[in-house]
């Protein structure tokens, strides 16, 4: 079965710098797609950017853009010039292309991000 | 605003009462899913509805159980309800169950056992 790991709980950065939230995930298929969303403390589940494995570019999203190393299976997610409405929990997520073991999102624990004004 | 709709939003009951939870899929989209958020378990997938029919399953107990009706709103049913059964339950859709589709998350529902 396939998982997903969110090694850092919490993380805190300074407004207008930039913040990188790691993720790992491990899986036996070689294509499908992950995800990262948002949840600001009104915990409405929110997609950030997403990214399809078979594609080498990195996703970029406005501020947002991913590190996707398919062969180390890491996924992170750069946030640059941090915003307060940047402060959220962050869910990185798994997905299988149909056919594959489970078609549905798998989501890893979550890291915490504060923004410092 | 996703346009997931979910009620209620709050819901407080007591052990061993029995809860149903609504969900209205944005236009269009026909299917939905379920998932529970605790803070023992995180975000664990329920169950995956397409067209009125069951798709997929996940960590859903025997007590809890779901449809969606022809008009392609759904309904999580859970009965017997236990203290651990306390979290948000979350219902999204999406246009269809092809993992590109991007799921589209409502607000939540949030369930308090006492």
């Amino acid at each position: 079965a396939q998982t997903v790991t969110q090694s850092q709980p919490e993380m805190s950065v300074q407004e207008a710098e930039t913040v990188t939230l790691s993720c790992t995930y491990d899986t036996s298929e070689s294509d499908y797609y992950l995800f990262w969303y948002k949840q600001p403390p009104s915990r409405q589940m929110i997609l950030v950017i997403r990214q399809e494995a078979y594609k080498q570019q990195n996703a970029t999203e406005n501020r947002f853009s991913v590190n996707f190393q398919k062969a180390a299976k890491s996924f992170s997610l750069k946030i640059s010039d941090s915003q307060l409405g940047d402060a959220a929990m962050y869910f990185c997520a798994y997905r299988s292309l149909p056919g594959g073991s489970q078609g549905n999102l798998i989501f890893g624990k979550g890291t915490k991000l504060s923004v410092k004004p | 605003d996703s346009g997931v709709t979910q009620t209620p939003k709050h819901l407080i009951t007591a052990t061993g009462q029995r809860v149903t939870l609504r969900c209205s899929p944005r236009s269009g989209d026909l299917s939905v899913y379920w998932y529970q958020q605790s803070l023992d378990q995180g975000l664990q997938f329920l169950i995956h509805y397409y067209n009125g029919e069951e798709r997929a399953k996940g960590n859903i107990l025997e007590r809890f159980s779901a449809q969606q009706f022809p008009d392609l709103h759904s309904e999580l049913n859970l009965s017997s309800l236990e203290l651990g059964d306390s979290a948000l339950y979350f219902c999204a859709s999406s246009v269809s169950g092809t993992p590109g589709n991007t799921i589209y998350f409502g607000e939540g529902s949030w369930l308090t056992v006492v």
